[in-house]
């Protein structure tokens, strides 16, 4: 069974800061890979996601993520992180089946990002 | 542009009645998810519906948990006898299946406390 995980529980960045949040898969075959974020009492929104091609993915509010097919990871990566993106960011997988676009998100268990002034 | 809208917001009910929970997806999306947010288990699949095929329900916990979706627009998830850990929050996603891997848009979800 595919399954994802994100080792860091919390972290905690200055403003202005760098940001790496870890994301580890494991699964038969690469699957589509998605970070989303959370804000307190908000439903999930979509950073970025991975397909094929280009190993490091551009998103939204200046995030990128990089896949290392090799080490099965999809890690998340801010160059300076604002007090705004203070949120919960969940790493998911959805089976790459026959190429269609259906299918159920499997989600690792979080990552709470806490910026200090 | 509306998104996917979840009501009621919040749900408090007593341990052994049915709630029903309503998602709206947005318009024009064939594909509806039915996800559950709680503290010792994350975030969790229960069911997804895709256009007219048999929806996938292999993630709903036990039998006490139904949905269904009519017209391929609103879907409600139905919890028969609630328990205690059912306590969650219940977040519905839509995609149009448009592209890939096709994006699930998530509703603000639906906090449920069983007292």
């Amino acid at each position: 069974a595919q399954s994802v995980t994100q080792p860091d529980i919390h972290i905690t960045v200055s403003e202005g800061a760098s940001l790496e949040l870890r994301c580890n898969y494991s699964y038969g075959a690469t699957p589509y890979l998605f970070w989303y974020v959370q804000s307190p009492g908000q439903g999930l929104q979509l950073l970025l996601k991975y397909f094929s091609g280009d190993t490091l993915v551009q998103g939204i509010k200046g995030f990128e993520a990089e896949f290392k097919r090799s080490q099965s990871s999809f890690n998340l990566r801010k160059p300076s992180v604002h007090w705004s993106d203070a949120a919960e960011y969940f790493c998911a997988v959805k089976p790459n089946a026959g190429g269609t676009s259906y299918g159920k998100l499997t989600f690792g268990q979080g990552t709470i990002l806490t910026v200090h002034p | 542009g509306a998104g996917v809208s979840q009501s009621p917001s919040n749900k408090v009910t007593e341990k052994g009645k049915d709630v029903e929970l309503r998602c709206d997806p947005i318009s024009g999306h064939t594909a509806l998810y039915w996800y559950r947010q709680s503290l010792g288990q994350g975030l969790e699949f229960l069911i997804y519906f895709q256009g007219n095929s048999a929806p996938d329900k292999s993630g709903l916990p036990s039998d006490r948990f139904s949905a269904e979706r009519t017209g391929g627009s609103v879907s409600t998830l139905t919890i028969q006898r609630t328990q205690q850990e059912d306590s969650a929050v219940y977040l519905c996603a839509s995609s149009s299946g448009q592209g890939r891997p096709g994006e699930q848009f998530f509703g603000p979800g639906t906090r449920l406390t069983v007292l």
